[in-house]
């Protein structure tokens, strides 16, 4: 099953604060954020083990609550760079966890 | 350092041909998977593969073949192109294992696929 994401889009204006949650009804093992870029290949973000930890990258940051099955991706001040839709891929416990399965995605936009 | 490779980027077919989409990565991993990308609908997997001799079903493997004679290699086959095959096609790489959780999945650049 695929993970849900929510928004499905956002638009931001620079140095706006944004959240992106991914949602599972499946206990999770990992939860995997990607940027993608029109036109081009997923860019890997972060992986968050299950654990409750939370991960930094520059201005973003992830969280992963292993008891709601469920991770939020927060980009804070966000810049005209962080356009792109943003992708969580999920690998649930026992076998297979590597398996990832990705939600639909949610599309941001910064404008100036 | 190459990474994933795949060929070719752009390929345009009639419906009922048939083509292999091929994927290489050098980083010596050995869980490979293929997925397909269309408008609003995600990644979704094909095909997967955790070693040489060994692959499974993803989420939507009608149509598609796959199959893993090496370690460097999965290429993805359409037996006979159909139009509702027409997607963006995107392989990957991964290190297996607990103790590689939390390493990424390496995805290749992509072959855009279109069935006429």
């Amino acid at each position: 099953q695929q993970p849900v994401q929510s928004p499905q889009a956002v638009i931001l204006r620079e140095g706006e604060d944004a959240v992106i949650n991914c949602s599972s009804s499946k206990a999770l093992y990992s939860v995997h954020w990607y940027r993608q870029k029109h036109g081009e290949a997923p860019v890997f973000l972060m992986i968050l083990l299950k654990g409750g930890e939370q991960k930094g990258h520059e201005k973003i940051s992830a969280s992963f609550n292993e008891k709601k099955q469920q991770s939020s991706l927060y980009l804070t001040a966000s810049q005209l760079s962080y356009s792109g839709t943003y992708f969580c891929g999920t690998a649930y416990s026992g076998a297979g966890s590597y398996q990832l399965t990705f939600g639909k995605g949610t599309k941001l936009s910064v404008i100036p | 350092n190459a990474g994933v490779t795949q060929t070719p980027k752009f390929q345009v077919l009639k419906t009922g041909q048939s083509m292999t989409l091929q994927c290489a990565q050098d980083m010596n991993h050995e869980y490979m998977s293929w997925y397909r990308q269309d408008p609003g609908m995600g990644l979704r997997l094909i095909h997967y593969s955790v070693g040489a001799g060994i692959t499974d079903q993803g989420e939507v493997p009608n149509g598609y073949n796959v199959s893993r004679s090496t370690t460097e290699d999965f290429p993805l086959r359409l037996l006979s192109a159909a139009p509702s095959q027409t997607s963006v096609y995107f392989c990957a790489s991964k290190r297996q294992g607990a103790r590689y959780s939390n390493q990424p999945q390496h995805f290749g650049d992509g072959t855009r696929l279109s069935i006429l």
